[in-house]
């Protein structure tokens, strides 16, 4: 495979339920990332990741929790979720982290019921 | 703090015509990159074009310019003769140097019609 994948692709759970989104980058980069994208806000960055050291934290709440173990995979661990927390989770991956493009991969479409 | 503004929430375009989607930026840094990215109905952001704050010339990348005007402060993306696959969100971003990764705008949605 070439480029970022996600999976899954889509996933739906309950506020009690514990689950994991997977980011895999085929590029050879050194930078991964978690955005969060609602219907009616702009695009949030949520964690970054260098050299697989945790760079950035966008005062996210702690039912997320991302982990990143080597340079080419990210998780994003999810638990205890709410409503307000379904939304498009895109990952993405730079050569660097600061004036390098990035490349995102396809989003994971996440329902909180 | 940086800052983009795109105050274009919806667009519509005729086919095989020109469009402008206005960036606005905000930053104290003399150094920084400016991006523009497509989002399809699919959801993943495609990256498209890249302008540096010390570029001399507009970036070009087939039909998609960017129409630089640093004093004004704005990154317009410029999609010529539009397709109708040219329909999906566009993000305007920046970075600056230092340790900072992109800050995006809100996005504008095109609609190219037949």
């Amino acid at each position: 495979e070439t480029g970022v994948t996600q999976t899954p692709r889509h996933l739906v759970m309950g506020m009690t339920n514990k689950k994991s989104l997977k980011c895999e980058q085929h590029l050879g980069h050194n930078a991964m990332y978690w955005y969060k994208q609602s219907a009616k806000k702009p695009l949030e960055l949520m964690f970054v990741y260098s050299l697989e050291e945790r760079v950035e934290n966008n005062s996210v709440p702690s039912r997320f929790s991302p982990e990143c173990p080597n340079s080419s995979h990210l998780f994003l661990h999810l638990h205890t979720l709410q409503p307000e927390d379904s939304a498009l989770y895109l990952c993405a991956s730079s050569q660097g982290f600061t004036g390098h493009e990035q490349y995102f991969g396809p989003g994971t479409r996440l329902t909180v019921t | 703090a940086q800052k983009i503004t795109q105050t274009q929430p919806g667009m519509f375009v005729q086919e095989k015509e020109a469009v402008t989607l206005d960036c606005t930026y905000d930053t104290s840094d003399p150094s920084y990159g400016l991006f523009w990215y497509k989002q399809p109905s699919s959801g993943e952001m495609i990256f498209l074009i890249y302008q540096g704050s010390y570029d001399q010339q507009n970036a070009t990348e087939g039909r998609y310019s960017l129409n630089f005007q640093k004093a004004r402060k704005s990154a317009n993306l410029v999609i010529s003769a539009s397709q109708l696959g040219d329909s999906a969100m566009y993000f305007c971003a920046m970075s600056q140097s230092g340790n900072t990764p992109l800050v995006f705008g809100k996005g504008t949605r095109l609609s190219v019609i037949a």
